[in-house]
């Protein structure tokens, strides 16, 4: 089983959709998470970091569950500028950060 | 200022060329990480310099050495290189590495290795 897992998707939503991504980690010792965006041939750029009681940026929402060992990532009212590959990054207790292979989101018209 | 920046942004090399690839941060930060990224593929973790020595290398072949002068600076040496090593090469630093804090990362030097 992989360390840190994501569905890749491709995600297809029309403008203006509420979506979802999930990614699942398997150390539960893991003690930070983040979700960073990446647009094609750039560089990954920080999204948001995710905490036990979640936060909340804008349209953006993550959450950790603890329990079930994922962390979320919600994106309300999708702009096509929100097109882009989500990668979820998790650092264990090794303080080796992990990333998911990244889960792709179009927005199309 | 939260900018890393990365030279050279572009670089093409033969096997038995040696080439560096620099990467600076002037946020204070004193962790520093090499990662590389193959097309359609999450960034895989090289080096970390923490405090400007060496913390982990992810079993990266030799052709790859890392430097760290100062704080601000960390450098990869190519030597030797093999044409599946061309990929996107990718610094990031952050504020403590023991501490998990978020990755800032520069822009990337797409290397080709012919």
């Amino acid at each position: 089983r992989k360390e840190v897992e994501q569905d890749p998707g491709p995600f297809n939503v029309p403008e203006g959709a509420t979506v979802a991504f999930n990614c699942t980690y398997s150390n539960s010792a893991s003690q930070s998470f983040f979700w960073y965006r990446q647009d094609c041939r750039k560089e990954p750029k920080l999204l948001m970091s995710v905490y036990s009681s979640g936060n909340e940026d804008g349209r953006f929402t993550a959450q950790l569950n603890r329990a079930s060992q994922y962390i979320s990532l919600l994106i309300r009212d999708s702009k096509l500028s929100d097109s882009a590959t989500y990668l979820c990054v998790v650092t264990g207790g090794s303080y080796i950060p992990t990333f998911g292979r990244g889960t792709s989101l179009i927005v199309h018209p | 200022d939260t900018e890393v920046t990365q030279t050279p942004k572009h670089l093409v090399m033969g096997m038995t060329n040696k080439k560096s690839l620099k990467c600076e941060q002037h946020m204070g930060h004193r962790a520093m990480y090499w990662y590389k990224q193959k097309a359609k593929k999450p960034p895989e973790l090289m080096f970390v310099y923490s405090y400007e020595k060496l913390s982990i290398n992810e079993s990266v072949p030799s052709r790859f050495s890392p430097e760290c002068p100062n704080s601000s600076l960390l450098n990869l040496h190519l030597h030797a290189l093999q044409p599946e090593d061309s990929a996107l090469y990718l610094c990031a630093s952050s504020q403590d590495h023991r501490q998990g804090e978020t990755q800032y990362f520069g822009p990337g030097t797409r290397l080709l290795v012919l």
